[in-house]
């Protein structure tokens, strides 16, 4: 099994929609969670990292982090087809950024 | 500033063959780290260097070895190619090491093709 488990999609949204992102992880050692977006033919960009459980809010983006369900979450409000990326989720733990698999976004006008 | 460069962006190479890849990170970050990302099992951990020294390695065999220069620059080499590392190799740079938490910035990757 798995450290970080995510659904790789592709998951294919219209304009407007809130999107729901998720993943989920065994390895309780994890301190620092994180959300990527990969456009393609692009590396990874950070768009938002958590320390603690609750949400933490930037723009249309909100992540979640539950460590007790050690379940962790994106919400995109408003998609926009700009949006259309891969999201990986990352978590760290003793100096290593484990991803999860990576969920394709696409988001149709 | 210029974000992390690496090069070349594409390479082929054939069974058996070396290769070296190349990372240069943003000025003034020390840390480097090598990821692989493939479609079957996403992006994986290879090391990470930080003032030329490897401070973390991850589940690859020994055939993945790399290195950091004195000005942060860092290779990768991957001897024996087998089939199996055709894959998009990414750097990424930080300030400072991993231990805590600290943003990785990665470059656009090099995309190795080995037939």
């Amino acid at each position: 099994q798995k450290e970080v488990e995510q659904d790789p999609g592709p998951l294919s949204v219209p304009e407007g929609a809130i999107v729901s992102l998720n993943c989920t992880y065994s390895n309780s050692a994890f301190q620092y969670f994180m959300w990527y977006r990969q456009y393609s033919r692009k590396g990874p960009e950070l768009l938002m990292y958590t320390y603690s459980s609750g949400n933490k809010e930037d723009g249309r983006f909100t992540a979640q982090v539950d460590k007790s369900s050690k379940y962790i979450s994106l919400f995109i409000r408003d998609s926009q087809p700009s949006d259309s990326a891969t999201y990986l989720c990352a978590m760290s733990a003793r100096g290593k950024l484990i991803f999860g698999q990576g969920t394709e976004l696409s988001v149709k006008p | 500033k210029a974000g992390v460069t690496q090069t070349p962006r594409y390479l082929i190479k054939t069974r058996g063959q070396q290769v070296t890849l190349s990372c240069s990170p943003i000025s003034g970050h020390r840390s480097v780290s090598w990821y692989q990302q493939t479609p079957g099992q996403g992006l994986q951990f290879l090391f990470e260097y930080f003032s030329e020294t490897q401070r973390n390695k991850g589940n690859f065999p020994g055939r993945f070895s790399g290195r950091q220069f004195s000005n942060s620059r860092s290779e990768m080499n991957v001897s024996t190619l087998e089939l199996g590392d055709s894959a998009l190799y990414l750097c990424a740079s930080s300030p400072s090491p991993s231990g805590g938490y600290n943003e990785q910035f990665f470059g656009p990757g090099t995309r190795l093709t080995v037939l």
